[in-house]
């Protein structure tokens, strides 16, 4: 039972490269989410998505591009990376709205 | 607006002694609870959720929280702290009205235990 994975664990990008933050859950769950963690801000969301073919913008989403083309994957492209979005980024899944998430265990960005 | 406010940034608290973290949080619509813990490189766990009836809700590893509508608060408690509750803790927000399912997190309490 895997849960939630996210794949790379770190990475150090250079400014004005791109790359895509995998996120994997097999539980069938209809609900993804994308939130990044800063030091002391606790997590903001940056896209969602209810189901395949179905995403929207969260609270920070310039510079990020989501697609969700199956039940079980929500990728996250950063395109253009800038030191702004060095942070920890993790990725969520749910059933039901009262259950609450299953997070991943988080990819950490460096850009230099 | 919309806010979760955890007033507590840092905490540190002695092994066997009570923790309790403080999360009040402002919205206009009936709220569902939620209180996660993050140990160190490690993503978030799922301590106890709130969303009707009963008030004070249990947890796992010993956790316990009680929503009081009247001050907008949802206060986790633990009676005796183990070395190994040292983590940081989040409060976590969402509407009945959004059925999106989304949740707006605090900004974190970090508890530090010592011996």
């Amino acid at each position: 039972n895997a849960g939630v994975t996210q794949t790379p664990k770190f990475r150090i990008l250079k400014i004005g490269q791109s790359m895509t933050l995998q996120c994997t859950q097999d539980m069938n769950h209809n609900y993804m989410y994308w939130y990044r963690q800063d030091p002391g801000m606790g997590l903001k969301l940056i896209y969602y998505s209810v189901g395949a073919g179905i995403t929207d913008k969260g609270e920070v989403p310039n510079g990020y591009n989501v697609s969700r083309s199956t039940t079980e994957d929500f990728p996250l492209r950063l395109e253009l990376a800038a030191p702004s979005q060095t942070s920890v980024y993790f990725c969520a899944s749910s059933q039901a709205l009262t259950l609450g998430y299953t997070f991943g265990s988080g990819t950490r960005l460096t850009v230099v | 607006a919309q806010s979760v406010t955890q007033p507590d940034i840092h905490i540190t608290v002695s092994e066997g002694a009570s923790l309790e973290l403080r999360c009040n949080y402002s919205y206009g619509a009936t709220p569902y609870l939620f209180w996660y813990v993050q140990s160190p490189g490690q993503g978030l766990q799922l301590l106890l959720k709130y969303f009707s009836g009963d008030t004070l809700v249990q947890g796992i590893k010993g956790f316990e929280a009680e929503f009081k509508r009247s001050q907008s608060s949802f206060n986790l408690r633990k009676p005796s702290v183990h070395w190994s509750d040292a983590a940081e803790y989040f409060c976590a927000v969402g509407v009945t009205t959004d059925s999106w399912g989304k949740l707006q997190f605090g900004s974190g309490t970090q508890v530090v235990v010592t011996p």
